[in-house]
């Protein structure tokens, strides 16, 4: 079975370029989370979906970062314009939502590097 | 703010000792504990997961405590193997009925020692 499916696995790009991220989710699930990870903030949560339809989004840093979710398959998270502070590994995760059904699928993240 | 506080940072465990991880949390609404594990290069994965409806959950050489009293739990490794050498992380959650949002803690960077 496929997990969670991120592309690019690597990014590199210099400051004021827009980045975009991509995740695929495990097929069936319906919940997707896109953290983020760095040494001096550890796994933080940005945003998640439920059904395609955004729940909560206040771990967002700021305008800069938008996510969306077309379809069950398919999610987005863009950066526009991007800063060196955006470098970090950022994961994609899902699930699907419902009594003891709480595990979370991580996809092998996306290492971006901003010059 | 940091919703979850895990300590210790890091932990060096000789093979075949206790790795023992502690978390601790404030708000009293999370209804969902798990650990996950993770390997360089590659994405957290559960490890093992309680609810606040029992004190201990064993799976193998890996055990949760919880107390619920003192909103802390811990994850314990009993016959620490070099394996184990990864990242561990606490969370913690609140069954809001529309997916489990993980609040994470800082994570515990742990070397077993041959």
């Amino acid at each position: 079975d496929a997990g969670v499916i991120q592309s690019p696995r690597h990014e590199v790009t210099e400051m004021g370029q827009e980045v975009t991220l991509r995740c695929k989710p495990i097929s069936g699930h319906n919940s997707l989370f896109w953290y983020r990870q760095t040494m001096m903030r550890g796994l933080e949560l940005l945003i998640y979906f439920n059904n395609n339809v955004p729940i909560d989004d206040s771990g967002m840093p700021e305008d800069r970062f938008s996510a969306k979710m077309p379809n069950a398959s398919f999610s987005t998270l863009k950066i526009q314009p991007s800063e060196p502070r955006d470098s970090a590994v950022y994961f994609c995760a899902s699930s699907s939502a419902g009594p003891y059904t709480d595990t979370q699928y991580f996809g092998p993240g996306t290492r971006l590097t901003v010059l | 703010q940091q919703q979850v506080k895990q300590s210790p940072q890091s932990l060096i465990v000789q093979k075949g000792g206790i790795s023992i991880i502690n978390c601790a949390y404030e708000n009293t609404a999370f209804d969902y504990f798990p650990w996950y594990q993770q390997f360089p290069g590659k994405g957290p994965a559960l490890l093992i997961a309680i609810r606040p409806d029992v004190s201990e959950k064993k799976e193998g050489r890996f055990t949760i405590s919880f107390n619920k009293s003192a909103k802390q739990f811990s994850l314990h490794i009993m016959d620490s193997q070099p394996g184990d050498s990864a990242t561990y992380f606490c969370a913690a959650s609140i069954d809001n009925h529309s997916g489990y949002a993980l609040n994470f803690g800082k994570g515990t960077s742990l070397l077993v020692t041959p």
